[in-house]
């Protein structure tokens, strides 16, 4: 199952920042957050990852507590080409470095309004 | 700098035929592994392959199997094709395996069983 839990839906207006949330309270401290997106019929789409501190690249911002059980990805100036689901995932890791495949759940169907 | 490139993309079999499905990484990259995804059941991790080894098993039956070359590229197989094997199978690619390494898809083969 899942270590993650997100709305189901949301929405946005164009050109404004869209913010996702994502809860992960049960997550480990080696245990990397990732980000997708798919848009329908395509392969999931990577956006950005991080372990503990806030990251951001040239997609969007990846903002984590300080406790690590939740985080919010911001995609700054949203576009119509923004629809889409988007998954947080907790990748489950072993010791010495080993990991699990990614675990994706129902993510968030994210709709940009014009 | 190409993507995952997935073969084919489209195809069409019969219950109880077995079918191949082609992936060649990002160049550079030694880790990939298999996802398949349905209406039903979302996204799935079936296996993953580093240095022609699989590393990791998702909970899919022995009739789906895998390998991966000496240079990185992999094919799946099914063998014994039912129905609810139609699907999007996803093959994904990173650097290494384990934690914290972006994994990056392909935009999938789809599979229809009749």
């Amino acid at each position: 199952d899942a270590k993650t839990t997100q709305p189901p839906s949301m929405d946005c207006a164009e050109g404004r920042a869209a913010n996702l949330p994502c809860n992960h309270s049960t997550i480990s401290g080696n245990e990397y957050v990732y980000w997708y997106r798919q848009i329908h019929s395509q392969g999931p789409q990577y956006i950005i990852h991080g372990l503990k501190n806030n990251e951001t690249n040239e997609m969007a911002s990846l903002i984590i507590t300080e406790d690590r059980k939740s985080s919010t990805l911001i995609l700054p100036h949203a576009t119509l080409r923004d629809t889409a689901v988007y998954y947080c995932i907790v990748r489950v890791t072993y010791s010495g470095g080993g990991a699990d495949g990614l675990t994706f759940g129902k993510g968030t169907h994210l709709i940009i309004q014009p | 700098k190409a993507g995952v490139t997935q073969t084919p993309r489209y195809l069409i079999k019969t219950r109880g035929q077995q079918v191949t499905l082609s992936c060649s990484p990002i160049s550079g990259h030694r880790s990939v592994s298999w996802y398949q995804q349905t209406p039903g059941q979302g996204l799935q991790f079936l296996f993953e392959y580093f240095s022609e080894t699989q590393r990791n098993k998702g909970n899919f039956p022995g009739r789906f199997s895998g390998r991966q070359f000496s240079n990185s590229r992999s094919e799946m197989n099914v063998s014994t094709l039912e129905l609810g094997d139609s699907a999007l199978y996803l093959c994904a690619s990173s650097l290494r395996q384990g934690a914290g390494n972006t994994i990056y898809f392909g935009e999938g083969s789809w599979l229809t069983v009749v």
